[in-house]
């Protein structure tokens, strides 16, 4: 059955190292997302793509970055990991709108920055 | 921008009780709207969509949603609740022709056996 899967689950690291959260998706889905999750915010958009080599940043891109080198893979990077990015994770994946357009979600990435 | 809002952050409720949970956003255009479910500790799940037709959308495990344009709102609605439905529910909304999903803050709903 095609997923969407990230990995870790869980992440603790140090303020101002470099952090890849990755995400991988078999749907073959067109369009991918990066959200993090915060109480009191709901979901909000990092960085997104559709499709290889097409990154865009969302409303809270700052100190995050993507890359698309396949339809598979949008790997999350925090440059210098700060306090503030502590959060949790989502990646989804979409279809374009004429195949259906909802999202599929991952389950998620904890990121705690000590 | 886009925006949506949801005005009940915490609702407790009794097995049994209904449901409703409002949702209204800013775009006057064409939408795409979405109810997503996240049960502890998991990840977002749909519960139903609503691209065009009958406002009023069935969705799984019960729950329906009604499109109202002109009020700009989507809210949720479940007529007897169960202790399993609690969760947190979002709203989302999408411009037509775009792919970014806006979010609303979500609300966290406690039923009681």
């Amino acid at each position: 059955d095609a997923e969407i899967t990230q990995s870790p689950r869980h992440k603790i690291t140090e303020t101002g190292r470099q952090v890849t959260l990755a995400c991988h998706q078999t749907w073959n889905h067109n369009n991918m997302f990066w959200y993090r999750q915060d109480l009191g915010h709901g979901l909000r958009l990092i960085h997104y793509s559709y499709g290889v080599q097409d990154t865009n940043k969302g409303e809270v891109s700052d100190g995050y970055s993507v890359s698309r080198s396949n339809t598979e893979d949008l790997p999350l990077t925090l440059e210098s990991a700060a306090s503030s990015q502590t959060s949790v994770y989502f990646c989804a994946s979409s279809s374009n709108i004429g195949q259906g357009g909802g999202y599929t979600f991952g389950s998620g990435t904890r990121l705690t920055v000590v | 921008a886009q925006s949506v809002s949801q005005h009940n952050h915490h609702v407790i409720l009794s097995e049994a009780a209904s449901l409703e949970l409002g949702c209204n956003y800013s775009y006057g255009g064409t939408v795409n709207l979405f109810w997503y479910v996240q049960y502890p500790g998991q990840h977002l799940q749909l519960l139903l969509k609503y691209f065009s037709g009958d406002p009023l959308v069935k969705g799984i495990k019960g729950f329906e949603a009604e499109f109202i344009k002109s009020k700009f709102s989507f809210n949720l609605r479940k007529p007897s609740v169960q202790w399993s439905d609690t969760a947190e529910y979002f709203c989302a909304v999408r411009n037509t022709g775009f792919q970014k999903l806006v979010f609303g803050t979500g609300t966290r709903l406690l039923v009681s056996p």
